[in-house]
This record gives structure tokens, sequence and C-alpha cells, in this order.
């Protein structure tokens, strides 16, 4: 099983919502991340898990939580967004978080806040 | 400047033509990646490259460490094949990502 398993593919979510996205793989990797990405640009870095600890936060608001309550599984808690946030929310997983590392692409949330 | 350029940003082509990307960095790196995304989001990764060479199908990609270069090639492209190709490196334990190429390859 090479797959990161993302769920939902797709959510609408107003501003006063609370929902989660998912994260699932079985490869036995102990690093995962999450990236968000605007339409035609790169992936921004949110969020590094190693070792189900959070090692990296890139500066993202308190409204995105994340949360990895084992090492197969990582959630990305989000409450009280705005319409900027409305992204394609990427998951990604790789052996260990060493700099040369594959990494492993979930197919993505797309998140629209309304 | 990003630290990261790639050329062409979009690039349309006709079925069965040989197909080059380049990616071009400006920080130290440890690794390189190919990276495709179809619209509708997944991203694959195609390669990981630290030094020479790499083939895989009608995929070839290569890098040169010195002059901080790569380049992806396509032989026989196909419809298929046309997604937003990404290189991205990998320094400080992050990877810093392009700005992505778009290929269309057209029947």
């Amino acid at each position: 099983d090479t797959e990161v398993t993302q769920t939902p593919k797709h959510l609408v979510m107003g501003m006063t919502n609370k929902k989660s996205l998912k994260c699932e793989q079985h490869m036995g990797h102990r690093a995962m991340y999450w990236y968000k990405q605007k339409a035609k640009k790169p992936p921004e870095l949110m969020f590094v898990y190693s070792y189900e600890k959070l090692s990296i936060n890139e500066s993202v608001p308190s409204r995105f939580s994340p949360e990895c309550p084992n090492s197969s599984l990582l959630n990305l808690h989000l409450h009280a967004l705005q319409p900027e946030d409305s992204a394609l929310y990427l998951c990604a997983s790789s052996q260990v978080r060493r700099s040369n590392e594959k990494l492993f692409f979930g197919s993505g949330t797309q998140l629209s806040v309304l | 400047k990003n630290e990261v350029e790639q050329s062409p940003q979009n690039l349309t082509a006709q079925e069965g033509e040989f197909i080059t990307i380049n990616c071009s960095y400006s920080v130290g790196i440890s690794a390189l990646h190919w990276l495709q995304q179809h619209p509708g989001g997944g991203i694959v990764s195609l390669f990981m490259l630290s030094s020479g060479k790499k083939k895989h199908g009608r995929l070839i990609a290569t890098i040169n460490i010195q002059e901080k270069h790569s380049s992806l090639h396509i032989t026989a492209s196909h419809p298929r094949d046309s997604a937003v190709y990404i290189c991205a490196v990998n320094g400080n334990e992050k990877l810093t990502f392009g700005t992505g190429t778009r290929l269309t390859i057209i029947p």
C-alpha cells in the first residue's frame, strides 16, 4: 500500500462551522505534512509531524489546529475560517523527516469557505 | 527572485513531441524532486535526484549539481501527460517548490 488517503475530497463550510480534514497512510511513515495550495500557486507548508510530535508550524493561524493521534493518522481541525482560507489542502508523508526522503502526497481536500 | 525557477511556465505541444522542462535553483540542496499534478489536485512524485540521471518509462530526469540545474524530459508525449510539472528542492529539511510548468499535449 503506497497511498496517502485524504477525506473528504471536497468540503464547503461556513465561517462559523467546525470541520476536520483527515489523512491516513499505512506505509509505516513517521513524518506527515500538511500543505495549503491556492490555485495556480505552489504548495505552502503548514505543519510537519515527526514521530507523532509537531516539529514545524509555519506561523499558521490558530483557526487551523493539527492533530496526529497515531503514526497512521493526521487530522486538521478547522474553526472560524475565512473565505481566503479556501484552497486545496494536501497531506503528505515520508519515511522519516529527512531532507532526502521521497514524499508521498494525497489527492487533497478542496475546501471552500463561504 | 525565487529560489527555484522553472521554465517554461506554459508549454503546448503536439502528441509525439519530445518535451523538456527546466529547473534552476539558487540554494544548496540535498535532493531535487520532480512532481506531477493533474487538474483536481493530487500530486505524484515522479523522481527524486541527488546526482546524475534517472529514467522511468518515457520520463527522464537529469541534474547538474555544479550548475544547480535539472531537466525533465518526456519522450513520445501523449495527451495523458498533460499536467502541471513541479520542481521542488530539499534544503534545510524543507521543500521549496517552483511555480510549475503547465504542459498541454494536443492529440
